[in-house]
């Protein structure tokens, strides 16, 4: 692994399924955080979290979850997928969450529920 | 929370002229504005950013401003070339999170 991966790089998901977008980095960064992309809407904050055991809500936090049991992994959970959920989803990771600096984000997992 | 407007949403400019894109942000607690380019079916990367205590910041043919009173910043990009064709972002980072602009797509003609 190199860098930040995300998995799956597609899937379609019938509504109300639940479904986990997996995010792993080997940077050892301390920050790592989640968009979704939509088309006119820009890259829109789901959650983050500063370091390992802690997360927050972004701008769009309803009806996703997340965790970070340790500082690679940052996995996203849809418990009850709905038809707006269907997006592009990002997971970024960065150094320091204290002084900010360059995000590195994965290569996108593109969702559809039906 | 932080509010991030960019505009235009759209941009065409002929290859060879400058293109300028600008961004207000909401929260006076902002510190870090960075901008990212995307190019179709790729990942966002960052080409510049710049920090409160800095006005202006220049990397070849890109330069960004910051004026930290009106609570603006822009993008100038110079002599363009064609592949500077791509969906650019603006963002500012405070309390822990690094909230997005809409995106600015810009197309450079022949």
């Amino acid at each position: 692994i190199a860098g930040i991966t995300q998995a799956p790089t597609s899937q379609i998901l019938a509504a109300g399924r639940r479904m986990t977008l997996r995010c792993t980095q080997d940077m050892r960064h301390n920050a790592m955080y989640w968009y979704r992309q939509d088309l006119g809407l820009g890259l829109r904050l789901i959650h983050y979290s500063n370091t390992a055991g802690t997360t927050g809500k972004g701008e769009v936090p309803d009806g996703y979850s997340v965790s970070r049991a340790n500082t690679d992994d940052f996995p996203l959970t849809l418990a009850s997928a709905v038809p707006s959920q269907t997006s592009v989803y990002f997971c970024a990771s960065s150094l320091s969450a204290a002084y900010a600096g360059e995000l590195f984000f994965g290569e996108g997992s593109r969702l559809t529920v039906l | 929370g932080e509010n991030v407007e960019q505009h235009p949403s759209t941009l065409s400019v002929q290859e060879g002229d400058s293109a300028v894109i600008k961004c207000t942000y909401s929260d006076s607690a902002s510190n870090y504005f960075p901008w990212y380019k995307q190019e179709l079916g790729k990942r966002p990367q960052l080409i510049i950013d710049i920090r409160s205590n800095v006005g202006e910041k220049k990397d070849q043919r890109i330069a960004v401003t910051l004026n930290k009173t009106a609570k603006h910043f822009s993008l100038h990009i110079t002599e363009t070339q064609p592949e500077d064709s791509a969906v650019y972002f603006c963002a500012a980072s405070a309390d822990d999170k690094i909230i997005f602009g809409k995106g600015t797509r810009l197309h450079i003609l022949p």
